[in-house]
Parts: C-alpha cells; structure tokens; sequence
C-alpha cells in the first residue's frame, strides 16, 4: 500500500521569502504525485502534477515541485511568497495504470506573515 | 465554467433528520469520488463509483450511502446525522485510466 507523508503540519513565513513545504511517499510501484491546494472553505484545486518526463514540475500560482525517486520525495516550494499563499496545501499521490483511490498526506497549513 | 458542482454549499441539519448532498459534472468522468474532511485533516475517501460499479471504503459507517442514477449526478445520504458527522464534503471526478482527479467547491455540513 502506498503512503504520503508531509512532515510540518504548519510552515509559518514571511511575505515575499521562499518556502519549500515537504512531502514523502512510499509505494511498491511507481506512482503519480500532485500537490492541492484549499483555500478556506473551498474544495481541492490542483496546483501541479508529476506524471512523467522532466522531474522539476511549474504549477499555477508560481509554485513548482521537484520529483526526486530515490528520495521518494516530491517537495514543494515557491521563491517569493503573498499573502493570498495562505492556504492548506495537500501533497497526494496515485498508483500508475491502478484503479486505486487517490492517498493524501494529512496536509501543511501555509502561515504568511507580514 | 465549473466542472464539478456541489449543492448546496453550505448546510444545516438537525441531528438525526436524513439530509442529501448532491454532485453534478459536465465532464463526463466516469469515476466519482465522494470525500469527508474534518477540521485540519486530510480528505478522507467514503466511497467511489466506476461508472454504476460501487465501492464501499471498509471503514464508511452504514450511516452514509450514495446514489449515482447516471454518469452526471452523484447523490451522498446520510441517514441519521450525528454531531461526529460535522464536516466538508467533497465531491470528486476522474476519467478512468488517467491521473487526475477535479473536486468540487464542497458542502459544509452543520449538525444541529
């Protein structure tokens, strides 16, 4: 069974620093990996995606993400970040050519302080 | 345009009294996903329907069933609310054999 791990529950930072929010799977299988965003009260929007290819990937909102398969990680981070960044942010990740539901990591609250 | 749509946004019950959440698509994905996340955690998977195929997750209370009449609409019933039961719903969408999944705006279920 595969897992997802995001190792800070909340990421305080200040307006316009980078941030890199974390997050680790497991899985016996080679797997596609995303990163959600939710903004209060609002359902899941994805931010960016990993399928295959080159493993730096660019999402909406400036963010990008960097597979790394021997670390097993898939990272998050964003060189500059505003205000309207506050979010909870969800690292997720589903099992290639699998009908397999969709694994969440239990998600990272972004903190931007003024 | 959204894609997904859940109605109604927000909604109050009394504990105990049978309430519906609804799910509509415009995608025509045949896989549907309902989700229940609590205060600061993750979604977690209640159930999910490839095409008319159900899948119960072992761990959904009996408490919570689900409808799907046809590829476009998706129905959540739970039968008896109790307070536990507070929480947003989320509705999801994928086309099966790709990756990615579309989630609706959510409903907020108060239990009252």
């Amino acid at each position: 069974a595969q897992s997802v791990t995001q190792l800070d529950s909340q990421v305080p930072v200040f307006e316009e620093a980078p941030v890199e929010l974390r997050c680790n799977y497991s899985s016996s299988v080679s797997v596609y990996l995303f990163w959600y965003v939710q903004y209060p009260n609002q359902g899941l929007q994805l931010l960016l995606k990993y399928l295959s290819g080159s493993t730096l990937v660019k999402g909406i909102n400036g963010f990008e993400a960097e597979f790394n398969k021997s670390q097993t990680s898939f990272h998050l981070r964003k060189p500059s970040v505003h205000i309207s960044d506050t979010a909870e942010y969800f690292c997720a990740v589903h099992r290639m050519n699998r009908d397999d539901k969709i694994i969440f990591g239990k998600g990272t609250r972004l903190h931007i302080l003024p | 345009d959204a894609m997904v749509i859940q109605n109604p946004r927000y909604q109050v019950t009394q504990f105990g009294k049978p309430v519906t959440l609804s799910c509509s698509q415009t995608l025509n994905h045949n896989v549907m996903y309902w989700y229940q996340q609590k205060s600061s955690q993750a979604p977690k998977l209640l159930f999910h329907y490839y095409d008319k195929d159900f899948n119960n997750e072992a761990d959904t209370p009996d408490n919570f069933q689900s409808r799907r009449p046809n590829t476009s609409f998706c129905f959540l019933d739970i039968r008896s609310p109790g307070l536990g039961d507070a929480a947003m719903y989320l509705c999801a969408t994928q086309l099966r054999g790709t990756a990615e999944a579309f989630f609706g705006q959510g409903t907020r279920l108060t239990v009252v």
